[in-house]
C-alpha cells in the first residue's frame, strides 16, 4: 500500500463547477499535511499547508480528518487556470528529517 | 528572483556518464532537500542537508549517488555511471527549520535524460 495515495482522474470539470478531491495517508502519526499544484513539467508549488482546524483560502477549502486519516481538497467556481495536477502531501512525523511524502497527484481539467 | 534555482535545466547524457547538478536555495532556509520525479509519479525524496550537514538518505539513494552542501548555501548532486533508469526531473526543495509546519519551496528542476 502507497504511504499517501491519490485518485489519479482526470477529473474533467466545466468552468464554473466545485470538484473535490481525496487523499488517504497510511501513517496515523503524521504531522503535517499540505496540497501542491503542479502544472505539466514545471515544480510543484505549495498551494495551501492543511491545519487539523481546516482552512479556507479563496475558492479552495483543505480539511483533514485525523481519524479516517483523509485529507480533502474543495475547488468552488472553478477557472480555466485551475487546471494541474494536484499533490497531496504528508510529513511522517516518523521522519526526523521532515522529508515529504507525495501522493501521484489528481490530475484536474477545467473545460470552457 | 529570490525563489530557489536549479542548473542545468535540462541534461542529455550518454550511459555512463556522470552528471552534476546544482541547487541554489532561498537564500535565509537552513534546509535543502533533493527529490527526483518520474512521468506520472509524484515527487520522491532522496536526501536533504540541514546546513552543511547531510542528515538524511533515501533507499532510493545509490552508490552512484552523491550529494553535498559544502557551505551551507548551495548543493550539488553528482550522478555516476549514469543508467537509463536515472532518467527522470531531479527537484531541489528548501525549507526554514524554525518553521514549525516545514513549509518547502521547490526549484524548476532538472530534467536529465540518459540515452
Amino acid at each position: 500500500r502507497k504511504e499517501v495515495e491519490q485518485d489519479p482522474g482526470p477529473f474533467n470539470v466545466p468552468e464554473g463547477a466545485t470538484v473535490a478531491f481525496n487523499c488517504t495517508y497510511s501513517n496515523s502519526a503524521s504531522q503535517s499535511f499540505f496540497w501542491y499544484r503542479q502544472d505539466c513539467r514545471k515544480e510543484p508549488k505549495l498551494l495551501m499547508s492543511v491545519y487539523s482546524s481546516g482552512n479556507e483560502d479563496g475558492r479552495f477549502t483543505a480539511q483533514l480528518n485525523r481519524a479516517s486519516q483523509y485529507i480533502s481538497l474543495l475547488i468552488r467556481d472553478s477557472k480555466l487556470s485551475d487546471s494541474a495536477t494536484y499533490l497531496c502531501v504528508v510529513n511522517p512525523i516518523s521522519n526526523a528529517g521532515n522529508m515529504l511524502t507525495f501522493g501521484g497527484g489528481t490530475r484536474l481539467m477545467v473545460k470552457p | 528572483d529570490t525563489g530557489v534555482s536549479q542548473d542545468p535545466r535540462h541534461k542529455i547524457t550518454k550511459r555512463g556518464q556522470n552528471v552534476t547538478f546544482r541547487c541554489d536555495p532561498i537564500s535565509e532556509h537552513n534546509r535543502l532537500y533533493w527529490y527526483r520525479q518520474t512521468l506520472g509519479q509524484g515527487p520522491e525524496f532522496l536526501t536533504y542537508f540541514q546546513n552543511e550537514a547531510q542528515l538524511e538518505k533515501s533507499r532510493l539513494l545509490s552508490d552512484r549517488f552523491s550529494a553535498e552542501r559544502p557551505k551551507g548555501s548551495f548543493s550539488t548532486l553528482e550522478i555516476q555511471r549514469t543508467e537509463q533508469g536515472d532518467s527522470a526531473m531531479y527537484l531541489c526543495a528548501s525549507s526554514l527549520v524554525y518553521n514549525a509546519y516545514n513549509e518547502q519551496f521547490f526549484g524548476p528542476g532538472t530534467r536529465l535524460t540518459v540515452l
